[in-house]
């Protein structure tokens, strides 16, 4: 079955690591998302990419950067990691078709828990 | 920009009951609300969704309903099941053009049997 994939799914680092992780999809989707969860603050985006040449930020990119490698790969980079990016990441992906007709529908990824110590 | 605000946090029921979950919404251009249940441990998976030009959407024992004059939107569940039990959260976006959604802060829902 086509899926959305992260790595690692749990990492546990210290303050000022750099750190990313990897999200790949295929499902063949033009876009895709970085959303951060943390108890009581539901998701939260960070970046957004409809396209391999288009990069957003979302409501909260500081600290946060993102590379979009090819259609399929999506990747979140924590430069200097500090405990209050400890949180649940999860990676998602639409179609592009959206307009109302089918393809709105944000598709997860099982997530990486991640610690700053 | 678009902000949601979701209500309850918790919300506790027994089997067989209903639950309702509200939402308001403050961007009058949104027109795509969906709803997501994050059981515990999984991933947010879309149930249900409504679009601005539909008052009300049933599939099963859920149901949407939207308000667009006063900006809100809820969730109800009928004949709740102890596998109901989870996280849902909704949230609110424009589907032309750019996909980007605002979440709500989530409802926790437990059904006892």
């Amino acid at each position: 079955d086509a899926d959305v994939t992260q790595t690692p799914r749990n990492r546990i680092t210290k303050t000022g690591k750099r750190i990313m992780l990897e999200c790949s999809q295929t499902k063949g989707h033009d876009r895709m998302y970085w959303y951060r969860q943390d108890p009581g603050l539901g998701l939260r985006l960070i970046y957004y990419s409809f396209d391999v040449k288009d990069i957003n930020k979302g409501e909260i990119s500081d600290g946060y950067s993102v590379s979009r490698q090819a259609q399929a790969k999506f990747s979140l980079s924590l430069e200097s990691a500090i405990p209050n990016q400890t949180a649940l990441y999860f990676c998602a992906t639409s179609d592009a078709a959206g307009g109302g007709q089918g393809g709105d529908e944000q598709f997860f990824g099982p997530g990486t828990r991640l610690t700053v110590l | 920009g678009e902000n949601v605000e979701q209500h309850p946090s918790t919300l506790s029921v027994q089997e067989g009951d209903s639950a309702v979950i509200k939402c308001t919404y403050s961007d009058s251009a949104s027109n795509y609300f969906p709803w997501y249940k994050q059981e515990l441990g999984k991933r947010p998976q879309l149930i249900i969704d409504i679009r601005s030009n539909v008052g009300e959407k049933k599939d099963q024992r859920i149901a949407v309903t939207l308000n667009k004059t006063a900006k809100h939107f809820s969730l109800h569940i009928t004949e709740t099941q102890p596998e109901d039990s989870a996280v849902y959260f909704c949230a609110a976006g424009r589907n032309t053009g750019f996909q980007k959604l605002v979440f709500g802060t989530g409802t926790r829902l437990l059904v006892s049997p």
